[in-house]
Order: structure tokens, then C-alpha cells, then sequence
């Protein structure tokens, strides 16, 4: 099956800094989001993205298909960001999607 | 999202009960999914559903577990004579139709804690 993975695994950041996470995957997909899940363990839709680059608020996300990665962006970081990102695919011949183990960022104050 | 709606939040059972977690779809949405989340990993496919009918059940462990999304009411996920090892956190998610070049939105998840 496709092979998801997250770099890096653990981010710390102060509060204002901005951040890149990364997502490779190993095969063509037909549908990629990214989520987060909060210290209270809500997951949170961010983007569906399976090509192209979108943008809300302070998050941005770019997956460029050709070359089976994407990114999201985290701009002016604040604490109320920390928590579990997971980026997760499809390929088209499954009905399911496929998670990463995740990155796992702090945010101090 | 608060529109994938999940009960109980927190479930306890002893070793050997049964647990029964139950989801509704956003208002709309007739595919079903369950994911499990064992501590410290990302989430697992478990089962994919439409009304009365399971799709894909890969990923559901051969014994103990079943689910079904009946004509009318919540989708069930049902796990007989739980052990320590179910538990995890159980997240069920929706979508219009089907995953692929389609958004699906999660619940807050079920929390099964077997003692």
C-alpha cells in the first residue's frame, strides 16, 4: 500500500515563528488533507488538498503531485496551534485513507 | 467537525464486556468511516460503510469486532468480549460520497478504555 511520511516528527517553536511540515507519500494520490488534532484529541480538518496551494488565515498548504509531497505552512505560530498534525491520502483504489505518524508541535509562549 | 457526531465520548468496560460506539453523519453524508487511534500513532482504516451495506472491511480485526449503518438511525461499531489491547481512541468520519477527490470530516471520537 502507499507509504506516508511526516517530517519531522517533533517541531518546538516560540510563539510568532513560523514552521514548514512536510508530507511525502510513494504513489500518485486522488485526495490528500491535512488535520490537526488538538490536546483534547478533536481531529480538525485544515485542507483538502490533493494539488495546488491554498491558504486560510495563518495556515497554507502546497502539494505538488508530481513530485508526491505537500506542505503546510504555519505562519506567526501560537500556542493555541500545538498539537498533532496528520497529513493523510487516498490513491483512488482504496476507500480509505492512509494517515502519517504525525508531527507533533509545541508552541511556548 | 460537530457535524460527525459520536457517543459516548469516554467509554470504560471491564475485560470481557462489550462496547458499542455509535455514530451519525453530517446531515447529508451517507459514507461512513471508522478509524481507530492506538496511543501515540496516527489513525488506522478500520471499516467503510453506506446505509446496509459494508464496502470495505479491510482493516477490521477478524474477531470480536462488527459494524453495521442501518436504513435508519446511527452507524454501530461493536466490539464482544473487549480486551486490554481495543483501547484507543475510535474515530468515525463522513462524507457526501465517496473518499476519493471528496472531503471527509471526523468526529471528536469515542475513548475506550478497557480495565
Amino acid at each position: 500500500g502507499i507509504q506516508v511520511e511526516q517530517s519531522p516528527p517533533d517541531l518546538i517553536l516560540q510563539e510568532g515563528a513560523n514552521s514548514t511540515l512536510r508530507c511525502n507519500f510513494s504513489d500518485s494520490v486522488n485526495n490528500l488533507q491535512w488535520f490537526h488534532q488538538n490536546p483534547w484529541g478533536q481531529l480538525i480538518n485544515l485542507f483538502y488538498i490533493p494539488s495546488g496551494t491554498k491558504q486560510n488565515g495563518r495556515l497554507s498548504a502546497t502539494t505538488v503531485a508530481t513530485e508526491r509531497y505537500s506542505l503546510l505552512y504555519i505562519s506567526s505560530s501560537q500556542t493555541t496551534d500545538s498539537g498533532v498534525y496528520f497529513c493523510a491520502v487516498d490513491t483512488g483504489a482504496n476507500s480509505k485513507l492512509t494517515f502519517g505518524k504525525g508531527i507533533t508541535l509545541s508552541v511556548r509562549p | 467537525n460537530a457535524g460527525v457526531m459520536q457517543n459516548p465520548r469516554h467509554l470504560v468496560r471491564r475485560r470481557g464486556q462489550e462496547a458499542r460506539l455509535r455514530c451519525s453523519p453530517m446531515k447529508g453524508h451517507s459514507h461512513v468511516y471508522w478509524y481507530r487511534q492506538l496511543p501515540e500513532e496516527g489513525l488506522k482504516f478500520m471499516v467503510y460503510l453506506q446505509k446496509e451495506n459494508i464496502i470495505d472491511e479491510s482493516g477490521m480485526p477478524k474477531e470480536r469486532f462488527s459494524a453495521e449503518f442501518p436504513k435508519e438511525g446511527p452507524s454501530i461499531l461493536r466490539i464482544q468480549q473487549v480486551v486490554r489491547g481495543d483501547s484507543a481512541a475510535y474515530f468515525c468520519a463522513s462524507s457526501g460520497q465517496g473518499i476519493s477527490g471528496n472531503t471527509i470530516y471526523f468526529g471528536e471520537g469515542s475513548w475506550l478504555t478497557v480495565v
